[in-house]
């Protein structure tokens, strides 16, 4: 049973660029989360999502980024206009359901450099 | 007041040694709790859930003090490989709803031979 797959591994990107961040959860997980970790910095929340629905997006900057998980395929996070403060690692979790003690699996994360 | 804080370190200790990690957090409504361990550049990964009653693997004991909104993780007999950045993560679960898991910037430790 594969882990939680994320790509690409790392991603450079000029300003102005489009950044899109694939996440295949762990088989049988239908919840995904994505986090950011800016350097020297803890990993923050940005977005909960179940199948082809957004269920907490409270940690998203109102412009420029989006989530969604489709029914079939991967969760992908996009950022449009990537600015240089974008570059962070980027974190997607799964977990197979959600109760008060669900462990959240962790992919290896996007390295995401904007020049 | 940050949601979940902690003391950034670094907590420089000998092999062997004992440390303790404090972690406080500021909604009440928190549900559940957790330690998590991050290696340099790598994902973070559970170390423990952390109860009430308090839990113990190994070397490693958690607490939790509801009342004092407190969570505390002890490492006995310190190793090399126990150096890592370790995270104390609240989560926010509403009755299901939503599961929202809240990061502490972590608390660095180097074990050192």
């Amino acid at each position: 049973n594969a882990g939680v797959m994320q790509n690409p591994r790392h991603l450079v990107r000029r300003r102005g660029q489009e950044a899109r961040l694939r996440c295949s959860p762990m088989k049988g997980h239908s919840h995904v989360y994505w986090y950011r970790q800016l350097p020297e910095e803890g990993l923050k929340f940005m977005v909960y999502l179940q199948k082809e629905n957004i269920i907490d997006e409270s940690g998203m900057p109102k412009e420029r980024f989006s989530a969604e998980f489709p029914k079939e395929g991967p969760s992908i996070l996009r950022i449009q206009q990537v600015v240089r403060g974008d570059s962070a690692a980027y974190f997607c979790a799964s977990s197979p359901f959600v109760t008060e003690n669900t462990e959240a699996f962790f992919g290896q994360g996007t390295r995401l450099t904007v020049v | 007041r940050k949601e979940v804080e902690q003391d950034p370190g670094p907590f420089n200790v000998p092999e062997g040694a004992t440390v303790a990690f404090n972690c406080t957090y500021s909604n009440s409504a928190s549900q559940s709790f957790f330690w998590y361990r991050q290696d340099c550049r790598k994902e973070p990964k559970l170390l423990m859930s952390v109860y009430s009653s308090g839990n113990e693997d190994g070397r490693f004991t958690a607490q939790l003090n509801r009342a004092s909104q407190y969570i505390s993780l002890l490492i006995r007999d310190s190793k090399l490989s126990d150096s890592a950045t370790y995270l104390c993560v609240v989560n926010l679960a509403y009755g299901g709803a939503t599961n929202k898991l809240i990061f502490g910037t972590g608390t660095l430790l180097a074990v050192q031979p």
